[in-house]
């Protein structure tokens, strides 16, 4: 089982609609939890950072920690078309350990 | 502005050429790091630099080389580039290892051997 399973999508919603992408991991040590944004020819930008379980929310984001089932979810609200992107999961066991990423989900919003 | 830059952005170049990307951040990080994007494979660590003169292999070393001479700078060296190095890098940098700190990345590099 690989560390960090993360559907490639692509993943073609309507404007407004909520959407919900996903994670699932097998390391239970993994402690931090992260969603990195990548727009099409640039690097990935850090989007929301959480700690241990429970729920972010930021704006429209929110970021939902599940450790008991080993998952993680980001949801969007009145998703935009600006919203189209790759999402990237990421996750570290420590502070100060190594940061493993998924493969990122594909996002399309269709006006 | 903060910023990691990194240059070529796009480079063609042939098997055995040896080759040089620059990396370079102005926000005074210790922690650098360089990956490849291929796709179905997601971002892989290639090499990390926790501060000058300290650098660590990732988890797909092979074939490229780093150095830290400076605190800014982290180039990443292919000595003799193969067609299964053609990639998307990116060059990141924190302020300190960990994941508490978020990575900044730069725009990314094309690279295609022939």
């Amino acid at each position: 089982q690989k560390e960090v399973e993360q559907d490639p999508g692509p993943l073609s919603v309507p404007e407004g609609a909520i959407v919900s992408l996903n994670c699932t991991y097998s390391n239970s040590a993994f402690q931090y939890f992260m969603w990195y944004r990548q727009y099409s020819r640039k690097g990935p930008e850090l989007l929301m950072y959480t700690y241990s379980s429970g729920n972010k929310e930021d704006g429209r984001f929110t970021a939902q920690v599940d450790k008991s089932s080993k998952y993680i979810s980001l949801f969007i609200r009145d998703s935009q078309p600006s919203d189209s992107a790759t999402y990237l999961c990421a996750m570290s066991a420590s502070e100060d350990d190594k940061i493993i990423f998924g493969k990122g989900t594909r996002l399309h919003i269709l006006p | 502005e903060a910023q990691v830059t990194q240059n070529p952005r796009y480079l063609i170049t042939v098997t055995g050429k040896k080759l040089t990307v620059t990396c370079s951040q102005n926000m005074n990080h210790e922690y650098m790091s360089w990956y490849r994007q291929d796709p179905g494979l997601g971002l892989r660590q290639i090499y990390y630099s926790m501060n000058v003169e300290v650098t660590d292999k990732g988890d797909v070393p092979e074939g490229y080389k780093v150095s830290r001479k400076e605190k800014r700078n982290f180039p990443l060296i292919l000595e003799s580039p193969s067609p299964n190095q053609t990639s998307l890098y990116f060059c990141a940098s924190s302020l300190r290892a960990g994941s508490y700190n978020e990575q900044f990345f730069g725009p990314g590099t094309r690279l295609t051997v022939l």
